[in-house]
Protein backbone atom coordinates (compact mmCIF):
# COMPACT_ATOMS: atom_id res chain seq x y z
CA UNK A 1 0.00 0.00 0.00
CA UNK A 2 1.80 3.43 -1.09
CA UNK A 3 2.26 6.34 1.15
CA UNK A 4 1.48 9.24 -0.08
CA UNK A 5 3.31 12.93 0.20
CA UNK A 6 1.22 16.22 -0.93
CA UNK A 7 1.86 19.38 -0.10
CA UNK A 8 -0.05 21.00 2.81
CA UNK A 9 -1.46 23.67 1.51
CA UNK A 10 -2.14 25.87 -1.70
CA UNK A 11 -3.92 29.12 -2.78
CA UNK A 12 -5.07 30.17 -6.28
CA UNK A 13 -7.24 32.61 -8.01
CA UNK A 14 -10.81 31.98 -9.70
CA UNK A 15 -10.57 31.20 -13.06
CA UNK A 16 -7.54 29.71 -13.04
CA UNK A 17 -5.89 25.69 -13.28
CA UNK A 18 -5.02 23.88 -10.37
CA UNK A 19 -2.56 21.43 -10.24
CA UNK A 20 -2.15 19.45 -6.98
CA UNK A 21 0.66 16.72 -7.16
CA UNK A 22 1.08 13.69 -4.92
CA UNK A 23 4.67 11.45 -4.57
CA UNK A 24 4.22 7.99 -3.96
CA UNK A 25 7.78 6.75 -4.22
CA UNK A 26 6.61 2.99 -2.82
CA UNK A 27 3.42 2.48 -5.09
CA UNK A 28 3.13 -1.14 -5.65
CA UNK A 29 2.58 -2.76 -9.32
CA UNK A 30 -1.31 -2.68 -8.49
CA UNK A 31 -2.11 -0.05 -6.82
CA UNK A 32 -4.53 2.23 -8.28
CA UNK A 33 -4.47 6.28 -7.11
CA UNK A 34 -7.46 7.75 -5.88
CA UNK A 35 -8.44 11.19 -5.34
CA UNK A 36 -10.94 12.97 -2.50
CA UNK A 37 -12.42 16.27 -2.31
CA UNK A 38 -13.79 17.08 1.23
CA UNK A 39 -15.43 20.17 2.20
CA UNK A 40 -15.68 21.66 5.79
CA UNK A 41 -17.49 19.54 8.29
CA UNK A 42 -18.05 16.77 5.00
CA UNK A 43 -17.55 13.58 4.61
CA UNK A 44 -14.84 13.02 1.69
CA UNK A 45 -15.99 12.66 -1.53
CA UNK A 46 -14.64 10.35 -4.54
CA UNK A 47 -13.20 13.07 -7.58
CA UNK A 48 -11.48 10.36 -10.09
CA UNK A 49 -9.08 7.53 -9.76
CA UNK A 50 -6.83 5.89 -12.27
CA UNK A 51 -4.02 3.56 -12.86
CA UNK A 52 -1.79 5.05 -15.64
CA UNK A 53 -1.29 7.94 -18.10
CA UNK A 54 -4.41 9.96 -18.14
CA UNK A 55 -7.88 10.13 -16.66
CA UNK A 56 -10.54 12.57 -17.09
CA UNK A 57 -14.47 12.80 -16.15
CA UNK A 58 -16.60 16.12 -15.54
CA UNK A 59 -14.63 17.08 -12.39
CA UNK A 60 -11.28 16.77 -13.17
CA UNK A 61 -8.38 15.12 -14.61
CA UNK A 62 -5.69 12.66 -13.33
CA UNK A 63 -2.44 12.53 -14.62
CA UNK A 64 -0.06 9.30 -13.93
CA UNK A 65 3.32 9.30 -15.82
CA UNK A 66 5.01 5.91 -16.57
CA UNK A 67 7.17 5.23 -13.67
CA UNK A 68 3.74 6.32 -11.51
CA UNK A 69 5.75 7.78 -8.66
CA UNK A 70 3.60 10.85 -8.71
CA UNK A 71 0.36 12.08 -10.00
CA UNK A 72 -1.17 14.71 -10.91
CA UNK A 73 -4.76 16.37 -10.18
CA UNK A 74 -6.12 18.79 -12.63
CA UNK A 75 -8.95 21.12 -11.75
CA UNK A 76 -9.60 23.03 -14.89
CA UNK A 77 -10.91 26.99 -13.98
CA UNK A 78 -11.57 26.43 -10.75
CA UNK A 79 -14.23 28.76 -8.18
CA UNK A 80 -14.58 29.86 -5.18
CA UNK A 81 -16.47 26.49 -4.03
CA UNK A 82 -13.38 24.33 -5.39
CA UNK A 83 -11.54 25.33 -1.59
CA UNK A 84 -11.18 22.33 0.02
CA UNK A 85 -8.97 19.36 1.25
CA UNK A 86 -7.65 17.30 -1.40
CA UNK A 87 -6.91 14.12 -0.75
CA UNK A 88 -4.83 11.56 -2.49
CA UNK A 89 -5.10 8.09 -1.98
CA UNK A 90 -3.00 4.89 -2.98
CA UNK A 91 -4.98 1.27 -2.23
CA UNK A 92 -4.02 -2.11 -4.01
CA UNK A 93 -6.39 -4.14 -6.09
CA UNK A 94 -4.84 -7.34 -5.42
CA UNK A 95 -3.68 -6.90 -1.86
CA UNK A 96 -6.13 -8.66 0.12
CA UNK A 97 -7.00 -5.42 2.51
CA UNK A 98 -8.62 -2.99 2.10
CA UNK A 99 -6.77 -0.96 4.48
CA UNK A 100 -6.96 2.70 3.35
CA UNK A 101 -4.19 5.61 4.16
CA UNK A 102 -5.50 9.03 3.45
CA UNK A 103 -2.28 11.53 4.38
CA UNK A 104 -2.73 15.02 5.43
CA UNK A 105 -4.27 16.15 2.92
CA UNK A 106 -3.80 19.52 0.32
CA UNK A 107 -5.54 22.32 1.67
CA UNK A 108 -6.56 24.49 -1.48
CA UNK A 109 -7.86 27.96 -0.82
CA UNK A 110 -9.29 29.59 -4.42
CA UNK A 111 -9.46 33.47 -3.97
CA UNK A 112 -11.44 36.19 -5.55
CA UNK B 1 -31.26 8.56 -2.25
CA UNK B 2 -28.17 6.61 -1.78
CA UNK B 3 -26.58 7.75 1.56
CA UNK B 4 -24.89 6.66 4.94
CA UNK B 5 -25.98 7.76 7.56
CA UNK B 6 -24.67 8.17 10.86
CA UNK B 7 -26.24 8.44 14.35
CA UNK B 8 -25.69 10.61 16.75
CA UNK B 9 -24.13 13.81 14.94
CA UNK B 10 -22.73 15.30 17.88
CA UNK B 11 -21.80 13.65 21.22
CA UNK B 12 -20.58 15.19 24.66
CA UNK B 13 -19.78 12.24 27.04
CA UNK B 14 -17.66 11.38 30.19
CA UNK B 15 -14.36 9.26 30.11
CA UNK B 16 -15.56 5.72 30.53
CA UNK B 17 -19.19 5.36 29.75
CA UNK B 18 -19.59 3.33 27.38
CA UNK B 19 -21.24 4.45 23.71
CA UNK B 20 -22.01 3.35 20.46
CA UNK B 21 -21.89 5.36 16.76
CA UNK B 22 -24.23 3.65 14.62
CA UNK B 23 -23.30 3.45 10.82
CA UNK B 24 -25.99 2.68 8.25
CA UNK B 25 -25.71 2.15 4.81
CA UNK B 26 -28.87 2.03 1.85
CA UNK B 27 -26.86 1.19 -1.28
CA UNK B 28 -26.03 -2.67 -0.63
CA UNK B 29 -22.30 -2.74 -0.12
CA UNK B 30 -19.80 -4.96 1.51
CA UNK B 31 -17.40 -3.20 2.21
CA UNK B 32 -17.47 -0.41 5.26
CA UNK B 33 -14.96 1.20 7.08
CA UNK B 34 -14.56 3.96 10.07
CA UNK B 35 -12.15 6.74 10.49
CA UNK B 36 -11.25 9.66 12.61
CA UNK B 37 -10.00 12.77 11.37
CA UNK B 38 -8.05 14.78 13.64
CA UNK B 39 -6.12 18.51 13.18
CA UNK B 40 -2.79 17.43 11.31
CA UNK B 41 -3.33 14.13 11.20
CA UNK B 42 -5.59 13.41 8.07
CA UNK B 43 -7.98 10.60 8.27
CA UNK B 44 -6.94 7.44 10.00
CA UNK B 45 -8.20 4.10 9.21
CA UNK B 46 -10.15 2.56 12.57
CA UNK B 47 -11.95 -0.25 11.24
CA UNK B 48 -13.23 -2.01 8.72
CA UNK B 49 -15.18 -4.97 7.06
CA UNK B 50 -15.49 -6.64 4.06
CA UNK B 51 -18.84 -8.40 4.89
CA UNK B 52 -20.97 -9.72 7.27
CA UNK B 53 -19.12 -11.20 10.38
CA UNK B 54 -15.78 -9.97 8.60
CA UNK B 55 -13.95 -6.84 10.12
CA UNK B 56 -10.00 -6.61 10.19
CA UNK B 57 -8.41 -3.49 12.08
CA UNK B 58 -7.17 -0.15 10.55
CA UNK B 59 -3.95 1.86 11.59
CA UNK B 60 -5.90 3.24 14.98
CA UNK B 61 -7.88 0.55 16.41
CA UNK B 62 -6.71 0.63 19.82
CA UNK B 63 -9.65 1.61 22.38
CA UNK B 64 -12.30 0.44 19.15
CA UNK B 65 -14.53 -2.09 18.77
CA UNK B 66 -17.00 -2.95 16.13
CA UNK B 67 -19.50 -5.46 14.79
CA UNK B 68 -21.20 -6.13 11.29
CA UNK B 69 -23.97 -8.51 12.10
CA UNK B 70 -26.37 -7.22 9.14
CA UNK B 71 -24.56 -5.94 6.04
CA UNK B 72 -26.37 -2.34 6.16
CA UNK B 73 -25.18 -1.60 9.62
CA UNK B 74 -21.70 -1.10 10.75
CA UNK B 75 -21.27 0.30 14.94
CA UNK B 76 -18.84 1.63 15.98
CA UNK B 77 -18.14 0.98 19.96
CA UNK B 78 -16.40 2.77 22.45
CA UNK B 79 -16.08 0.26 25.58
CA UNK B 80 -14.14 2.79 27.99
CA UNK B 81 -13.92 6.19 25.92
CA UNK B 82 -10.91 8.43 27.02
CA UNK B 83 -10.27 11.86 25.87
CA UNK B 84 -7.91 11.31 23.28
CA UNK B 85 -10.74 9.68 21.62
CA UNK B 86 -11.93 13.07 21.19
CA UNK B 87 -12.56 13.43 17.87
CA UNK B 88 -14.54 13.99 13.93
CA UNK B 89 -15.15 10.12 13.02
CA UNK B 90 -16.38 9.11 9.35
CA UNK B 91 -17.90 6.05 8.46
CA UNK B 92 -17.79 4.85 4.63
CA UNK B 93 -19.34 2.31 3.06
CA UNK B 94 -18.23 0.78 -0.92
CA UNK B 95 -18.20 -1.84 -3.35
CA UNK B 96 -14.79 -3.71 -3.71
CA UNK B 97 -14.31 -5.92 -6.83
CA UNK B 98 -15.73 -3.45 -9.10
CA UNK B 99 -14.32 -1.04 -11.43
CA UNK B 100 -14.83 1.87 -9.11
CA UNK B 101 -14.33 -0.13 -6.06
CA UNK B 102 -11.89 2.55 -3.87
CA UNK B 103 -14.86 5.01 -4.69
CA UNK B 104 -16.18 5.25 -1.08
CA UNK B 105 -19.00 6.57 0.17
CA UNK B 106 -18.70 8.69 3.64
CA UNK B 107 -21.29 9.71 6.09
CA UNK B 108 -21.70 13.08 7.68
CA UNK B 109 -19.62 12.39 10.16
CA UNK B 110 -19.70 12.16 13.81
CA UNK B 111 -18.29 14.73 15.94
CA UNK B 112 -17.53 13.26 19.44
CA UNK B 113 -16.38 15.11 22.52
CA UNK B 114 -14.68 12.97 25.84
CA UNK B 115 -14.69 15.08 28.95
Amino acid sequence: LAKTTQPISMDSYEGQEVNITCSHNNIATNDYITWYQQFPSQGPRFIIQGYKTKVTNEVASLFIPADRKSSTLSLPRVSLSDTAVYYCLGQSSTSGTYKYIFGTGTRLKVLA
Amino acid sequence: EAQVTQNPRYLITVTGKKLTVTCSQNMNHEYMSWYRQDPGLGLRQIYYSMNVEVTDKGDVPEGYKVSRKEKRNFPLILESPSPNQTSLYFCASSLPGQVSYNEQFFGPGTRLTVL
